[in-house]
């Protein structure tokens, strides 16, 4: 199984601030690659898919990169709105497996 | 625009079954690959399954092969999961997730959930 690892686990940040947060597969995974956002209590929200790709409707102050293991999701200010865990997936093979979660939180 | 509606959830004893299941909306059905995953409280998300849109191919997580069935009605537009032999390690929220199909597998929206306690 491809292995994910996200860093930092946790961070603190305030609003305006530029936050980035890595992910690393245990294989090259291409740029079969994604970024979700968590709410508590809340379903997942896809952010960013194909490591760079922004989906429909999310704030252009997300960005991506990376490809082949490692991967970046930047924050480009930091808002109210985006106080929540992030998970990265690897979209390549099956099992198509998350990262840890990073929680973002002030 | 696209609605995804898990029912099924509850209370099971362990070694007991339960099937999920997921009503779709808002889009063709019968063309997208469909996703189940969970959430143990407090945890991390785990992939458990996918079907292809026209139900020809499943993959399963190794923690549910041999226990759980992924399937679809494409006439009824719902998906479906059931699971047997349950686990007290299997207690989570379960989200149904459509495959956006594009960039490999992944899921491009997914529904607000269905929790599963396996309990004694």
């Amino acid at each position: 199984d491809i292995q994910m690892t996200q860093s930092p686990s946790s961070l603190s940040a305030s609003v305006g601030d530029r936050v980035t947060i890595t992910c690393r597969a245990s294989q090259s995974i291409s740029r079969y690659f994604n970024w979700y956002q968590q709410k508590p209590g809340k379903a997942p929200k896809l952010l960013i898919y194909a490591a760079s790709n922004l989906q429909s409707g999310v704030p252009s102050r997300f960005s991506g990169s990376g490809s082949g293991t490692d991967f970046t999701l930047t924050i480009s200010s930091l808002q109210p709105e985006d106080y929540a865990t992030y998970y990265c997936q690897q979209s390549y093979r099956t099992p198509f497996t998350f990262g840890p979660g990073t929680k973002v939180d002030i | 625009q696209v609605h995804l509606v898990e029912s099924g959830g509850g209370v099971v004893q362990p070694g007991g079954s339960l099937r999920l299941s997921c009503a779709a909306s808002g889009f063709t059905f019968s063309h997208f690959g469909m996703h189940w995953v969970r959430q143990a409280p407090g945890k991390g998300l785990e992939w458990v399954a996918f079907v292809r849109y026209d139900g020809s191919n499943e993959y399963y997580a190794d923690s549910v092969k041999g226990r759980f069935t992924i399937s679809r009605d494409n006439s009824k537009n719902t998906l479906s999961l059931q699971m047997t032999s349950l686990r007290a390690e299997d207690t989570a929220v379960f989200y149904c997730a459509r495959d956006l199909r594009v960039g490999g597998y992944t899921l491009d929206h997914w529904g607000q959930g269905t929790l599963v306690t396996v309990s004694s």
